[in-house]
Order: structure tokens, then sequence, then C-alpha cells
């Protein structure tokens, strides 16, 4: 079962307007990560927040993350046609056969010129 | 860097034939693994491998055989295609436990 899920599956924003996505998960992590993924592509790493952080800024993304809610947004400030994809949160738990990372279902995030 | 590399980029296969698919990355990462994503399931691990010579399950592993004989390079092998196995498949390496995923471009499978 997927640990991640994101909320809302589908966004549809105008240039300039800001986009939040969100993730929630089940179990405890060691770091989740944000990543981007545009059509007929692999998926890029965004953004990782470890555990013990709060909120992490990156450009225009900010992530927070909310431990106890097991909860984490993705903000992306101005948005740009380009900024047109699918967004996927991944969490990490640290195991004795490594770390293993589990993806939500994604957001597909379109925004309109 | 080439970073993670796939091949083929597209696939047709018949059910029952068996095919390889391949993936090398040039980052020297010791993480290896391989993920299908499929519509509105996300990406799901179906193997990976720690380190040259070790490699265990995922998620969904069956049907599914992997080896690790080297650090680059990490090939999937599909032993019995099935039509259920028509999906995307990502390969991606990372470094160390807090490094993001290195994802190559993937492999499009189709199984009729």
């Amino acid at each position: 079962s997927q640990q991640g899920e994101e909320d809302p599956q589908a966004l549809s924003i105008q240039e300039g307007e800001n986009a939040t996505m969100n993730c929630s998960y089940k179990t405890s992590i060691n770091n989740l990560q944000w990543y981007r993924q545009n059509s007929g592509r692999g998926l890029v790493h965004l953004i990782l927040i470890r555990s013990n952080e709060r909120e992490k800024h990156s450009g225009r993304l900010r992530v927070t993350l909310d431990t106890s809610k097991k909860s984490s947004s993705l903000l992306i400030t101005a948005s740009r046609a380009a900024d047109t994809a699918s967004y996927f949160c991944a969490t990490v738990l640290w195991g004795t056969s490594g770390s293993r990372l589990t993806f939500g279902e994604g957001t597909q995030l379109t925004v309109n010129p | 860097n080439a970073g993670v590399t796939q091949t083929p980029k597209f696939q047709v296969l018949k059910t029952g034939q068996s095919m390889t698919l391949q993936c090398a990355q040039d980052m020297n990462h010791e993480y290896m693994s391989w993920y299908r994503q499929d519509p509105g399931m996300g990406l799901r691990l179906i193997h990976y491998s720690v380190g040259a010579g070790i490699t265990d399950q995922g998620e969904v592993p069956n049907g599914y055989n992997v080896s690790r004989s080297t650090t680059e390079d990490f090939p999937l092998r599909l032993l019995s295609a099935a039509p259920s196995q028509t999906s995307v498949y990502f390969c991606a390496s990372r470094g160390g436990y807090n490094s993001p995923l290195h994802f190559g471009n993937g492999t499009r499978l189709t199984v009729t």
C-alpha cells in the first residue's frame, strides 16, 4: 500500500497564483522528499526535509513537515506555465536492509498561461 | 555525467516472451532500484540493491528478477511477460541515505 497520499489529485491554476499540494503518510519517517515529473520523463528531485525539520525553502518552493500530523505540504509561489507537471511526495524510512522510499500517487498541476 | 541511462525506451512483447530492461549509472552510487508506474497507483518498488552482489525485493517483485554484478549496472528481467506487466518502468539510484534518487527516463513496456 502507498505510504504517502497526495491531495488534491489534480490542481489547475492561473500563472502567477500559488499552488499548494499536501501529502499525508502513515508511519514514522526519517525524511520526506518531493519530486516533479514532466510528461514522459523520469522524476526529478525537488527538495528533501528531514524529520527534525519543520520548514524548508528552495527558490519558489516551500515545504513544511508536521510529524505529529504525519503530513507535509509543498507550496509553489508565483507559478509559471513551465511548472505544469506531476508532483510526488516520497517518505523515507531507514531499516536494517537500507532505506526505502515509498511514493504517493501524485498531484497533477496545470498552470494556465 | 550521463546520470541514469535506461534502454530501451519503448518495448512491445507478446505474452510469455522474456526480456531484460537495462539500467546503468555513472555516479558510483551503491543504491539502485526499479519502480513501475501505473495510472492511479504512483510508483511501486519492484527490486532494489544496496551494492554489487546484494539485491532485495520491494513491494511488487513477482514476475521480475534482478542481479547486480557491477556497481554501474542493474538489469531487470521479465522471465515470462504478462499483460499485467504493461507499465512504465523507472530505474533510480542514489548515494547516501539522505541523498535524493536520480531517475532514468523510463521504459514504456506493453505486453499484448
